[in-house]
């Protein structure tokens, strides 16, 4: 099955830097998301990005599936971006998403 | 996007009782939808793939007699903790494939299970 590994598994920044996530995924899929998770625990959808680039705000993702990884970059970092960061693939829509272990942000003033 | 509706949001019971979780897709129908779990500072784990109409598929470890899954319609999907004990506590959560919005998989908002 699909094997998906993040990394830093932690992160501290100072209020305003740039950071860039990493996910490597172990084989051919359709469909690689990022989420977010709050304190509440809740997913929060960033992107839908088996290929290319897209961009939402301060955030933006690329994927490049021909080498199996994906980078999620967080520009001028906020404290409200602190959280737990997941990076999840699958085969299609019809098959379960399998999570990295997550990169743990922390965004100090 | 689509909406993934899970309820309730937080449960407490009692060591030996039963605890039933919903997963409603809310706009859109779902065939089949998954179950997750998360211990703290952990990932989530896939415990099952439900099947609307037929039975679920657990996943190796995952006791289906405890974690009863019914998906009686293209809408709802349930989870039963049985007879559940303090290591049951947990954080649960669902998804579900909206076939209109491609490969997209959406989430419920989780439910936080203690058992005391």
């Amino acid at each position: 099955g699909i094997q998906v590994e993040q990394s830093p598994p932690d992160l501290i920044l100072q209020e305003g830097a740039n950071s860039t996530l990493r996910c490597n995924f172990s084989d051919s899929v359709n469909n690689l998301q990022w989420f977010h998770q709050n304190p509440w625990g809740q997913l929060i959808n960033l992107f839908y990005i088996p290929s290319g680039t897209k961009q939402n705000g301060r955030l933006s993702a690329t994927t490049v599936a021909t080498e199996r990884y994906s980078l999620l970059y967080i520009s001028s970092s906020q404290t409200t971006d602190s959280g737990v960061y997941f990076c999840a693939a699958s085969y299609s829509g019809n098959t379960p998403l399998v999570f990295g272990k997550g990169t743990r942000l922390s965004v100090i003033a | 996007g689509a909406v993934v509706s899970q309820h309730p949001s937080w449960v407490i019971c009692k060591s030996g009782t039963s605890v039933k979780i919903e997963c409603r897709s809310l706009d859109f129908q779902a065939t089949t939808m998954f179950w997750y779990r998360q211990f703290p500072k952990q990932s989530l784990m896939l415990m099952a793939t439900s099947n609307e109409g037929s039975k679920a598929t657990y996943e190796q470890g995952v006791e289906k007699d405890k974690f009863l899954i019914n998906h009686a319609s293209l809408t709802l999907s349930t989870l039963t903790v049985t007879s559940a004990h303090p290591e049951d506590s947990s954080f649960y959560i669902c998804s579900a494939g909206d076939k209109g919005s491609g490969n997209t998989i959406y989430f419920g908002e989780g439910s936080w299970l203690t058992v005391v």
